[in-house]
């Protein structure tokens, strides 16, 4: 079955911090793998898109990491502000049949 | 440019009434989706357009949900009628279509509270 999970469900840092969230994935056949960044109330927001030949990723203090071996993929946080408090979705996408299986997210709180 | 458009933000109706919500995408994106959200989790696809042609509609429940993007740009999707359950976040995207890698821009959407 194709799933998504991510891992923690939650978290809360300082303001500051670093922070790395993960996501692994039983999606096959592969296409590509997207970090999206969810404000409350508000639609996603698409961060990075990477496909299997790519292994980082970076938007700004954004940095994703992708190994296809391990079906494994990281977000990366660097310096974290305030406006960092959000959910991070991970999704990948299926070649087969062109959809995209959502995770369930990770919640993050930055705390000044 | 304007991003996805949808509307209402809110709505609140009462159990076995209908509702509907509209969507309208990004100009001259191909490639139009809705997704229900419940809190805490994420989107799950109802429905995907290609154009004005639904191409997936595998998880739209067809005896109360129906959605249509008659002249292939703005969307409705409607409820009828609406149960407990149904009560979620609606949630409108488009993209290009035109790679595998195009992103989906995604609406605001619209929160439903059925009583």
């Amino acid at each position: 079955k194709n799933q998504v999970e991510q891992s923690p469900q939650s978290l809360i840092i300082l303001e500051g911090k670093n922070c790395t969230l993960q996501c692994n994935y039983t999606v096959s056949p592969f296409s590509n793998l997207r970090w999206y960044k969810q404000d409350t109330g508000r639609g996603p927001v698409s961060l990075t898109i990477m496909t299997f030949s790519e292994n980082t990723k970076s938007n700004g203090r954004y940095t994703a990491t992708l190994d296809a071996d391990t079906k494994q993929s990281s977000l990366h946080i660097t310096a974290s502000q305030l406006s960092d408090s959000a959910s991070y979705i991970c999704v990948v996408k299926n070649t087969g049949f062109q959809k995209l299986v959502f995770g369930t997210g990770t919640r993050l709180l930055v705390s000044p | 440019e304007a991003g996805v458009v949808q509307s209402p933000r809110y709505k609140i109706i009462e159990k076995k009434q209908p509702v509907a919500f509209w969507c309208n995408p990004i100009s001259g994106h191909n490639t139009l989706y809705w997704y229900l959200q419940n809190l805490g989790q994420g989107p799950e696809l109802l429905i995907r357009y290609e154009n004005e042609e639904a191409v997936d509609d595998s998880q739209l429940p067809k005896d109360r949900f129906s959605a249509e993007r008659l002249k292939g740009v703005d969307s409705t999707l409607k409820i009828q009628p609406a149960e407990l359950g149904d009560s979620a976040v609606y949630l409108c995207a488009s993209s290009s279509g035109q790679t595998s890698t195009d992103t989906q821009y995604f609406g605001p959407g619209t929160r439903l509270t059925v009583l």
